[in-house]
């Protein structure tokens, strides 16, 4: 069981360059969430999916599209990166609907030049 | 913005000793949560406080919340040095369906041997 995986770890981009980075979760969740953190302060939430199929904006969406592929896979992708997105970005999963707790996975260190 | 403050932004106490930390919010909150950060590691749940919760327990960890003064408290009785991490406070409003967290910016823990 390995919980919430993410994959890369690292990834370093020019500015305008495009990537997806990708998230799974073992735990048959229904719920997914993309947060970024910056140096020094919370997560914020870019983009979070409900259930399978859906998908809605958080409080930092733009620059930011997702994907909800299925129940156990939820992706970010940047289309034309920017220095601002330089960030650690999480996924996080939660359980049944009443509960509350997040399941976090590694992150991913994102640089833009 | 973020909807969490926190105070201390750092703290540095010697192994045995109590670390507080605090944390005060904006809007009306469902349920209160702290999480655990290691250095470039995802975040891990603590604690969870309800809104109609004052006090909770678990293990060295006490919560308090205080819903008249939108704060909350994280004590860590007898502190040890794997304790040292960045705590996060997170809530989830009354009024989202979505259970999506709202951060404080954090407080940075150094436990010394």
């Amino acid at each position: 069981n390995a919980g919430v995986t993410q994959t890369p770890k690292f990834q370093v981009l020019k500015t305008g360059q495009s990537m997806t980075l990708q998230c799974a979760q073992d735990m048959n969740h229904n719920s997914m969430y993309w947060y970024r953190q910056d140096p020094g302060m919370g997560l914020r939430l870019i983009y979070y999916s409900a259930s399978e199929g859906t998908t809605d904006k958080g409080e930092v969406p733009n620059g930011y599209n997702v994907s909800r592929l299925n129940k156990r896979e939820f992706s970010l992708r940047l289309e034309s990166a920017a220095p601002s997105q330089t960030s650690v970005y999480f996924c996080a999963s939660k359980g049944q609907e009443m509960s509350y707790e997040q399941y976090f996975g590694p992150g991913t260190r994102l640089t833009v030049t | 913005s973020q909807q969490g403050e926190e105070d201390p932004q750092a703290l540095s106490i010697q192994e045995g000793e109590n670390a507080t930390m605090n944390c005060s919010y904006k809007t009306s909150i469902n349920n209160l949560q702290w999480y655990r950060q290691n250095s470039g590691r995802g975040l891990v749940h603590l604690i969870l406080i309800r809104s109609n919760e004052r006090e909770k327990h678990s293990g060295r960890l006490r919560v308090t919340l205080d819903t008249s003064k939108k704060s909350s408290s994280l004590l860590i009785t007898a502190s040890r040095a794997a304790d040292t991490a960045s705590y996060f406070c997170a809530s989830t409003g009354e009024d989202t369906g979505r259970r999506a967290l709202t951060f404080g910016s954090g407080t940075r823990l150094q436990v010394q041997p």
